[in-house]
């Protein structure tokens, strides 16, 4: 079935490696996300992308960066990652002149060590 | 983006219908209503969205007051699969610059057999 693909699944990372998690999607969607998810704080946007060629800060942007050379990759990089990088990441894209439904990927548990 | 009010948890007995609240005093007249909702360990999941009109598809019906500042999903015949963590969202239309959607905490649905 079609739709997002995130990998790795899992990882563990020692601190201070640099770490990129990659999304990609075949639904030529427009509008990219990736959000972190923390037990307590539900789910925080990180970065987003509009269009391809452009990306925004969101939430929580410090740490990651983000490009978005193409309409269907999304990748997420972690310069130098920190223990409280631990988290869950869920990418997910939407058809930005849609719904604005945003079809989510089934995430990257990413711990830090 | 206006902010939403949710119970953290509610219980519903399997095959009787699940009726989920969210206050969202705030909301202005061009935001819409989106509920999504989390299964344990996948990706958040659309379910139904709407601006002032109730609106029903194949999962859920969604029920807005008529001054917009709460809403109501409603899960006709809640099932065990339906076990989930239930978002509500306002959706804030910024004539372009982007659609992101910021999640809060949630309700914790449980169906019981």
């Amino acid at each position: 079935i079609a739709g997002i693909t995130q990998a790795p699944t899992s990882q563990i990372l020692a601190a201070g490696r640099r770490m990129t998690l990659r999304c990609t999607q075949d639904m030529r969607h427009n509008a990219m996300y990736w959000y972190r998810q923390d037990l307590g704080l539900g789910l925080r946007l990180i970065h987003y992308s509009n269009t391809a060629g452009t990306t925004g800060k969101g939430e929580v942007p410090d740490g990651y960066s983000v490009s978005r050379a193409n309409t269907d990759d999304f990748p997420l990089t972690l310069a130098s990652a920190v223990p409280s990088q631990t988290s869950v990441y869920f990418c997910a894209s939407s058809a930005i002149w849609d719904t604005g439904e945003l079809f989510f990927g089934e995430g990257s548990r990413l711990t830090v060590l | 983006d206006a902010k939403t009010t949710q119970p953290p948890s509610m219980d519903c007995a399997e095959g009787r219908a699940a009726n989920l609240p969210c206050n969202h005093s705030t909301i202005s007249g061009n935001e819409y209503v989106y509920w999504y909702r989390q299964i344990h360990s996948q990706g958040p999941q659309y379910i139904i969205h709407g601006l002032k009109n109730n609106e029903t598809n194949e999962m859920a019906s969604l029920i807005i007051t008529e001054d917009r500042k709460s809403s109501t999903l409603i899960l006709p015949h809640a099932t065990l699969r339906d076990t989930a963590v239930y978002y509500c969202i306002v959706r804030g239309n910024s004539g372009g610059s982007n659609y992101k959607l910021t999640f809060g905490k949630g309700t914790l649905l449980t169906v019981n057999p």
